[in-house]
């Protein structure tokens, strides 16, 4: 059983449309995250999201939101999509104070390419 | 804000060669530190973590790391690179702060080919 399972694995969309990526976690995690990579490779935080609080990195558009319908799921929602929005998008999670069994699973990512 | 910093961007070595990346991190406070690896079209895989105790951590396919505090640093290194080691790697820390950890953040990555 894949941890962390995302959806689309890639994604070819156009300008201005409204898409959105899909994040499972099975792992009893109580902390789910999403990222984004850019064509550099550099990986950024966009949101963290848990049962008390969602956590969102300012510098995210706010064309994006993060949509939790139970704690095993974090969605990611994009409206009206941009060029610069193209990149590989990663869902983690985590679970909180269990250090040290503390870490993040990622799943495998979604390239979005917008034309 | 906490950061995290990869001296080099692009490390080309030869089959056999010793590794070494650097990785020095901005916080005064506890931390964890990470090394995750990504291969060419793949996700992130973790190669070893650091949390307290030993400050040489050994992971998997041969890796390890040494975290020198006075330093702020946590390199990561491998005796004998082979050409299956070509990948993109990610040093990453996060905050302590109680039983509460941070989120996790990434230093910009080091390309590494190895020519066979």
């Amino acid at each position: 059983d894949t941890a962390v399972s995302q959806t689309p694995k890639y994604l070819v969309t156009q300008m201005g449309n409204d898409k959105s990526i899909k994040c499972e976690q099975n792992l009893g995690h109580d902390t789910m995250y999403w990222y984004k990579q850019d064509s550099k490779k550099f990986l950024k935080i966009m949101f963290s999201y848990n049962n008390k609080e969602l956590i969102i990195n300012e510098t995210v558009p706010n064309r994006f939101s993060p949509k939790s319908p139970d704690k095993a799921h974090l969605n990611l929602h994009i409206n009206s999509l941009e060029l610069g929005d193209s990149a590989v998008y990663f869902c983690a999670s985590s679970q909180q104070g269990s250090r040290p069994n503390y870490g993040y699973t990622f799943g495998s990512g979604t390239r979005l390419t917008v034309v | 804000a906490q950061s995290v910093s990869q001296h080099n961007h692009h490390v080309i070595l030869s089959e056999a060669a010793s590794l070494e990346l650097g990785c020095n991190y901005s916080y005064g406070g506890t931390v964890n530190l990470f090394w995750y690896v990504q291969y060419p079209g793949q996700h992130l895989q973790l190669l070893l973590k650091y949390f307290s105790g030993d400050p040489l951590v050994k992971g998997i396919k041969g890796f390890e790391a040494e975290f020198i505090k006075s330093k702020f640093s946590f390199n990561l290194r491998k005796p004998s690179v082979q050409w299956s080691d070509t990948a993109e790697y990610f040093c990453a820390v996060n905050v302590v702060v109680g039983r509460s950890q941070g989120n996790l953040i990434f230093g910009k990555g080091t390309k590494l080919s190895v020519k066979p």
